[in-house]
Parts: C-alpha cells; sequence; structure tokens
C-alpha cells in the first residue's frame, strides 16, 4: 500500500521560501504523477502543481513563477519550493497521486499546515 | 480558467436520508469531474471520478451523473459516517475544485 508523508517546517516568515517534501513509500514513483495541492478557509482547494517521475512539470498559472516542483526517484521524495510567501500561503498543504486516466487525485498525503508568520 | 460552484453549500440531513448535491461548471468539461469527501483534520478522499464511476471500495449508496456543465452527486440512504464535506474537481483544464457541500446532522 503505497503511502505519501508531507513534511517541513510548520512555520514561515513572510519573504521568506516555503520548502516541502512528499516522501512516497509502498510503491513505485514512477507508476503515478504527484500534485501539491493546498487548502486554506478562505481559498478552499488549490491545485499547485504536478510533477512526472521524468521531471516534467505544470504549474497553476495563478502561482507560476513563485513556485517550483521537482522529483528524485533516488530519495522517492517530491519537493515544493514557493517563494516570497505572504500570509495568503498560509494553508494545509497535500501531496497527492495521479494515475494516467480520470483520476488526477486518486490518494493523498496526511497534510501539513504551514503558517506564514513573523 | 473554469470556475466551479456546488449548492447548496451545507446541508442538514438525518440518517437515512437520500442527498443530492450539485456541481456548475463555468463552460463545457465533458466527464471530467471528480467528486471528493472530506472529514475534519483529514485528506480529501475520492469517491468517484469520470462523473459517474465509483472508485474502488467506496460504497454502492454514492453514485454522480451528468456531464458538460451540470453535475449530481447522491447519497441513496446517508449513513453515520457520510456526514462530511463533499468536493466536485474538474480536470477537463488543470484542475479546480468546487467550494464545498458539508452536509450535517439534522
Amino acid at each position: 500500500q503505497m503511502k505519501l508523508q508531507e513534511s517541513g517546517p510548520g512555520l514561515v516568515k513572510p519573504s521568506e521560501t516555503l520548502s516541502l517534501t512528499c516522501t512516497v513509500s509502498g510503491g513505485s514513483i514512477s507508476t503515478y504523477y504527484y500534485s501539491w495541492i493546498r487548502q486554506s478557509p478562505g481559498k478552499g482547494l488549490e491545485w499547485i502543481a504536478y510533477v512526472f517521475y521524468t521531471g516534467t512539470t505544470k504549474y497553476n498559472p495563478s502561482l507560476e513563477g513563485r513556485v517550483t516542483v521537482s522529483v528524485d526517484t533516488a530519495r522517492n521524495q517530491i519537493s515544493l519550493r514557493v517563494k516570497s510567501v505572504t500570509a495568503a500561503d498560509t494553508a494545509v498543504y497535500y501531496c497527492a497521486r495521479g494515475l494516467y486516466d480520470d483520476r488526477p487525485f486518486d490518494y493523498w498525503g496526511q497534510g501539513t499546515l504551514v503558517a506564514v508568520s513573523s | 480558467d473554469i470556475q466551479m460552484t456546488q449548492s447548496p453549500s451545507s446541508l442538514a440531513a438525518s440518517v437515512g436520508d437520500r442527498v443530492t448535491i450539485t456541481c456548475q461548471a463555468s463552460q463545457d468539461i465533458s466527464h471530467h469531474l471528480n467528486w471528493f469527501q472530506q472529514k475534519p483534520g483529514k485528506a480529501p478522499r475520492l469517491l468517484v471520478f469520470g462523473a459517474s464511476n465509483l472508485e474502488t471500495g467506496v460504497p454502492s449508496r454514492f453514485s454522480g451523473s451528468g456531464s458538460g456543465t451540470h453535475f449530481t452527486f447522491t447519497i441513496s440512504s446517508l449513513q453515520p459516517e457520510d456526514f462530511a464535506t463533499y468536493f466536485c474537481q474538474q480536470y477537463d483544464n488543470l484542475f479546480t475544485f468546487g467550494p464545498g457541500t458539508r452536509v450535517d446532522v439534522k
């Protein structure tokens, strides 16, 4: 049974960079592609970006330029970086896997809360 | 970008009730619509994909229908474990989620 586990700092200062890691266990990372999704009371669920095991990426246009996602197949990890954060980036961040059919988010990690505050 | 709306935003129901939630897309998304359930403090769980296909392991009391811009999600007989928030999500052009429908105890 594949498991996705998000990790990273729970508190980031305004204008700094938010960095999170999603560790994939219990399965081959190359079988799926992976998205980062965040959820905040103000904006609901928002897709951030996805990455294939090949390194191919796609970003939400509303965040493109501030966000970078990458994959490390040797470590079975997917990474997210959001630069120049503000309070609006405070959210629970989820890693989710996608199948190459009608299920872009068929299984999610438990999520990690990131607060942006000085 | 494609906007998703849901109605109602919340509802109160009793165990055994039939519950129906609607989701509207701002443009034609064919059948590219999924439904999720989320309980407090938990990640969303995929229930229905491709507008009407039940994910493996999901009870048959859940169902989805629709195409184009109008979609419906139904729980035929509400069970105690079904009190939660339900989201629709389109994948026709990138990905966007509806604002959610909270199902509470009447």
